[in-house]
């Protein structure tokens, strides 16, 4: 079965310094990898795909099939970027959309 | 714009009441799906629908089911609803791919 894990409940960082959010994932097939993002009082939306290889807002994510992670990063963080992240893996290479979400890391940037 | 709509953002319910809470996407999406977002658990699956009339079961069905009379519209049925069922319930569409598009959820307290 897959498995999304963020080790991370809480992460605290000062503005300015860089950011790295876990996620390692286990999946036997070919994965597609997101990061969802939540900020206070919005909905929840798609930060940015694996597949599509760009940076979103400053982040960017590369998928490491041989440590199995998809590790969210940027260099500088912005009181802005404080949200509640979600990585989530999909089955999509079996016919099915379902994501499987990780438990989510709170990202609080201390200013 | 993408919309998926929430009949309610919040509700109180009894114990043992039946709940109906309504989503609607105006995207004509074929996938729709039901979560419920715990602090610590992340989103888990309830249900999910690929098709009008079609529905499948997610991770943690037990207590629920769903209906799905109409593509655009993807209810969520708490036959006897018990204390245990209060959460942040949280619907979601997509197209052929694993982008999902959220609502902006219903805060469901059942005392």
């Amino acid at each position: 079965a897959q498995r999304v894990t963020q080790p991370e409940k809480l992460l605290s960082v000062f503005k300015g310094a860089p950011v790295e959010l876990k996620c390692n994932y286990s999946y036997s097939g070919s994965p597609e990898l997101f990061w969802y993002v939540q900020y206070s009082r919005q909905r929840l939306q798609l930060l940015l795909r694996h597949i599509s290889r760009e940076s979103i807002k400053g982040f960017t994510a590369d998928l490491n099939k041989g440590e199995t992670s998809f590790h969210l990063k940027k260099p500088f963080a912005q009181e802005e970027d404080s949200a509640m992240y979600y990585c989530a893996l999909s089955d999509s290479g079996a016919g099915s959309y379902q994501l499987t979400f990780g438990k989510g890391t709170k990202l609080s940037v201390i200013p | 714009d993408v919309k998926v709509t929430q009949s309610s953002r919040y509700l109180v319910k009894r114990t043992g009441e039946k709940v109906f809470l309504e989503c609607v996407q105006d995207m004509d999406h074929e996938n729709m799906f039901w979560y419920r977002q715990d602090p610590g658990l992340g989103l888990r699956l309830i249900y999910f629908s690929y098709d009008v009339k079609m529905k499948e079961k997610g991770d943690i069905p037990e207590g629920y089911s769903v209906s799905r009379e109409k593509k655009e519209r993807f209810s969520l049925i708490l036959e006897s609803a018990s204390t245990n069922q209060t959460s942040m319930y949280l619907c979601a569409s997509s197209l052929y791919i694993s982008i999902q598009y959220f609502g902006a959820g219903t805060r469901l307290s059942v005392l």
